[in-house]
């Protein structure tokens, strides 16, 4: 059963870049069955997808973000991980990974726990 | 981008009670919808899928239904861990995918 732990700092200075790593137990990121995702959550306001990776490499972003988001994929750590760039306080919220399976129910099927990024100086 | 307008935001009822929340999408999007279930403190979870398929695990006093423009989510008699905040979700259109704003339903 796939598990999803995300890592990273949870507070980063405006203007600055926050990265953050997902972690991927119990199964492969190199799978051709998975799409790998970002989505975040304001405080109180429903989710927002950022973006996703397949093995391939392949990446998908919401267009509200994507001059400002990369995706990507380490193989050798089973992990991806998320950047985005020139943040202010707007992006403050919890940011979780996900999966979602070709063979399963293709919808966001497990989620990470979360982790809390502030967005502060 | 497809808007999801989720009704009423809050929802207040007792234990026992029948809980019919509401989904409307500003296109059609088929039946390719879902609802999570989300608790304070915790990542959402997957209910419902495809608009009336319920995930693994999902007891069956949950159902959904709807197509195109109008979902239903309804908990026929609630149990007290199901006082949480429901969002529904699209992927007919993507991307982006989108989520509603969500409704809290409450303990009267």
């Amino acid at each position: 059963q796939l598990q999803l732990q995300e890592s990273g700092p949870g507070l980063v200075k405006p203007s600055e870049t926050l990265s953050l790593t997902c972690t991927v137990s119990g199964g492969s990121i190199s799978s051709s069955n998975y799409y790998w995702d970002w989505i975040r959550q304001p405080p109180g306001k429903g989710p927002e997808w950022i973006g996703n990776i397949y093995y391939s490499g392949s990446t998908y972003y919401n267009p509200s973000l994507k001059s400002r988001v990369t995706i990507s994929v380490d193989t050798s750590k089973n992990q991806f991980s998320l950047k985005m760039r020139s943040v202010t306080a707007a992006d403050t919220a919890v940011y979780y990974c996900a999966t979602q399976s070709i063979s399963g129910t293709f919808w966001f099927d497990p989620w990470g726990q979360g982790t809390l990024v502030t967005v502060s100086s | 981008e497809i808007v999801l307008t989720q009704s009423p935001a809050t929802l207040s009822l007792s234990p026992g009670e029948r809980a019919t929340l509401s989904c409307r999408a500003s296109q059609s999007v088929s039946s390719y919808l879902a609802w999570y279930q989300q608790k304070p403190g915790q990542a959402p979870r997957l209910l419902i899928y495809d608009a009336s398929n319920r995930a693994t695990g999902i007891p069956a006093r949950f159902s959904g239904s709807g197509s195109g423009t109008d979902f239903t989510l309804t908990i026929s008699s609630l149990e007290p861990e199901d006082f949480a905040v429901y969002y529904c979700q699209q992927r007919s259109d993507w991307p982006p995918y989108t989520f509603g704003q969500g409704t809290k339903l409450e303990i009267k």
